[in-house]
């Protein structure tokens, strides 16, 4: 089952601007993880924050997580053409360590150019 | 090596026919996953294995038949499929079930057609 959801669906920006997607949860999570993939092609690992942290960096990207809303946020900043590509958020469950991990529907983020 | 190598990238099959997808990785990971990819969809779960051990089944139909002949290779062994089942197979692998905080390595996947 997919407890993630992911607004919005699909996102639409220009070259520079920054894009912000959103993901929500049902469970209790041990962390929650970004992943991007690029049409057709593997999932590729973006950044991880685990329950007890509020908000992480890595280069151009920042995570928020909110464990009373069950929610989390992805902001990329001054985007490029090449972040195009969908982006999936991914909860591994701290009921259990099966190593479970639980996608979202997905955000399609469009770069123009 | 950081990589997990899925091969074939492509593979299109008959009804009848058997045929395997591969897995491999050699960055000592001990857990290693299936999941299963439709068009515009997220990556839903197939299986996991720790340390060679089947550990999850999430009530995949046994036309799917994983195998873990070693702690490199992961295999999915195919027979009489669905042309519902033509979907992108993804393998995954992390150091542990339970040590998943650097998150998962992904393959890039094998697209599947059943005709």
């Amino acid at each position: 089952s997919q407890q993630g959801e992911e607004d919005p669906q699909a996102l639409s920006i220009q070259e520079g601007e920054n894009a912000t997607m959103n993901c929500s949860y049902k469970t209790s999570i041990n962390n929650l993880q970004w992943y991007r993939q690029n049409s057709g092609r593997g999932l590729v690992h973006l950044i991880l924050i685990r329950s007890n942290e509020r908000e992480k960096h890595s280069g151009r990207l920042r995570v928020t997580l909110d464990t009373s809303k069950k929610s989390s946020s992805l902001l990329i900043t001054a985007s490029r053409a090449a972040d195009t590509a969908s982006y999936f958020c991914a909860t591994d469950e701290s009921s259990s360590n099966t190593g479970k991990l639980i996608f979202g529907q997905g955000t399609t983020l469009q770069v123009k150019p | 090596d950081t990589e997990v190598t899925q091969t074939p990238k492509h593979l299109v099959m008959g009804m009848t026919n058997k045929k395997s997808l591969k897995c491999e990785q050699h960055m000592g990971h001990r857990a290693m996953y299936w999941y299963k990819q439709k068009a515009k969809k997220p990556p839903e779960l197939m299986f996991v294995y720790s340390y060679e051990k089947l550990s999850i089944n999430e009530s995949v139909p046994s036309r799917f038949s994983p195998e873990c002949p070693n702690s490199s290779l992961l295999n999915l062994h195919l027979h009489a499929l669905q042309p519902e089942d033509s979907a992108l197979y993804l393998c995954a692998s992390s150091p542990s079930r339970s040590h998943t905080k650097d998150g998962y390595t992904f393959g890039s996947g094998t697209r599947l057609t059943v005709v």
